[in-house]
């Protein structure tokens, strides 16, 4: 069935520092992916999108690359900052339920 | 704010009860998904509706159910309440795209369930 992973986290880095948050999927066909940021104590929102192989997604500094080859989507940020701590998720879209199918979550924390 | 509204935020009940969590979509969207968020089993998808009618289901107990009424707000029905029901519980809503697809899916800020 349709799967994400995602690294394990906690992720720990200094402000200004380079980010990388590794997820992969499996999948039937090719469904769009996501990546979703939940603030402590919020609910979880749309950090970006790609909806077919080379696209590249970015929003707020953030990008992501559907890489259909390697099955990855990584999320990258090139210089962090205290206020983007927070759990981010990868997630894809099955195409025959319409579900969201969400990776465990990768917890980053920024210190200044 | 995404637009989809949740109530009541937080909710603490005892084993063995029932209660009902609430929804509103987006204006203009259709489609609602509720999820549930623990700890031990991550953000798992429970339910989908469709303008009124269920669409998918995915791993909802039969405690559980769900309904959505004609002004598109959904109900999250869940009833002889176990510790393990403890979570956050997820509504997001969605737009049905043209030749049947539907776009991102935007979250409510979630109802906190403790189970005592």
């Amino acid at each position: 069935g349709n799967s994400v992973t995602q690294m394990e986290g906690p992720v720990t880095l200094s402000e200004e520092a380079f980010l990388t948050i590794n997820c992969t999927y499996t999948a039937t066909g090719y469904p769009s992916l996501f990546w979703y940021v939940q603030y402590p104590g919020e609910g979880l929102q749309l950090l970006l999108k790609a909806t077919k192989a080379d696209d590249k997604g970015s929003n707020k500094g953030f990008e992501a690359t559907y890489r259909k080859e390697t099955t990855s989507f990584h999320l990258e940020k090139g210089s962090v900052q205290v206020s983007d701590s927070a759990v981010y998720f990868c997630a894809l879209i099955d195409p025959y339920a319409d579900k969201l199918i969400f990776g465990t979550g990768t917890r980053l924390q920024v210190f200044p | 704010d995404s637009g989809v509204t949740q109530t009541p935020k937080h909710l603490i009940t005892a084993t063995g009860q029932r209660v009902t969590l609430r929804c509103s979509p987006r204006s203009g969207d259709l489609s609602v998904y509720w999820y549930q968020q623990s700890l031990d089993q991550g953000l798992q998808f429970l339910i989908q509706y469709y303008n009124g009618e269920e669409r998918a289901k995915g791993n909802i107990l039969e405690r559980f159910s769900a309904q959505q009424f004609p002004d598109l707000h959904s109900e999250l029905n869940l009833s002889s309440l176990e510790l393990g029901d403890s979570a956050l519980y997820f509504c997001a809503s969605s737009e049905r795209l043209e030749g049947g697809s539907y776009n991102e899916q935007f979250f409510g800020p979630g109802t906190r369930l403790t189970v005592l």
